[in-house]
């Protein structure tokens, strides 16, 4: 069955400090492809950046990077110089070949200035 | 590029009743999946679709259906409604190379249903 676990409710940062998000995760399936999306309170799902379970390099794009940690089943998202437009929900997802995407709960990432 | 495009945006029903919610994907995109996002379930993946056919389905009940047209543009139904349906349904697309085993889907919108 797969897990995804994101304990971090709720996070602060100041504006243009770094944050990083935690996702673990849990899955049988040795193939799978890990994603972060954002959604503003506008309610659209947002795509950030993706990690596939056979990457090499942990995936950057722009102000985001994801730190995959393979043998401890961890994709943390790390953002970077925290703008106000940063304030979301940020969901953590896993998509393996048998299933469709899979989301964790949500962390609510508030930027204060 | 347009985006991927849900209507309506907003829709309130009567227990009891049936609904109907469109989705346009992206251009050239021939996959479409439905979510449903309640504060309490959080997000569950409904059903996708890909060429017409439905490729992958949730554990939804069978009120809860769907289906693809050849220009790909789809349509979910929810038949019998109930006040546990109230929801924002979200309809995401994706583009499928060759060789790449997951891509990112990108969401429309949503349609925020309330039923009464």
């Amino acid at each position: 069955a797969q897990k995804i676990t994101q304990t971090q409710p709720g996070m602060f940062v100041q504006e243009k400090e770094a944050v990083t998000l935690d996702c673990t995760y849990d899955t049988s399936d040795p193939s799978y492809g890990l994603f972060w999306y954002k959604q503003p309170s506008s309610g659209e799902m947002i795509f950030l950046i993706y990690q596939g379970s056979y990457d090499q390099q942990n995936a950057t794009e722009g102000r985001y990077s994801l730190n995959f940690q393979k043998a401890r089943k961890s994709a943390n998202l790390v953002i970077s110089a925290s703008q106000l437009g940063d304030s979301a929900m940020y969901f953590c997802a896993m998509e393996t070949g048998a299933n469709n995407l899979f989301f964790g709960t949500g962390t609510r990432l508030t930027v204060i200035p | 590029k347009a985006g991927v495009t849900q209507t309506p945006r907003y829709l309130i029903k009567t227990r009891g009743q049936q609904v109907t919610l469109s989705c346009s994907p992206i251009s050239g995109h021939r996959s479409v999946s439905w979510y449903q996002q309640t504060p309490g379930q959080g997000l569950q993946f409904l059903f996708e679709y890909f060429s017409e056919t439905q490729r992958n389905k949730g554990n939804f009940p069978g009120r809860f259906s769907g289906r693809q047209f050849s220009n790909s543009r789809s349509e979910m139904n929810v038949s019998t409604l109930e006040l546990g349906d109230s929801a924002l349904y979200l309809c995401a697309s994706r583009w499928e190379p060759a060789g790449a085993p997951y891509n990112e889907q990108f969401f429309g919108p949503g349609t925020r249903l309330t039923v009464l």
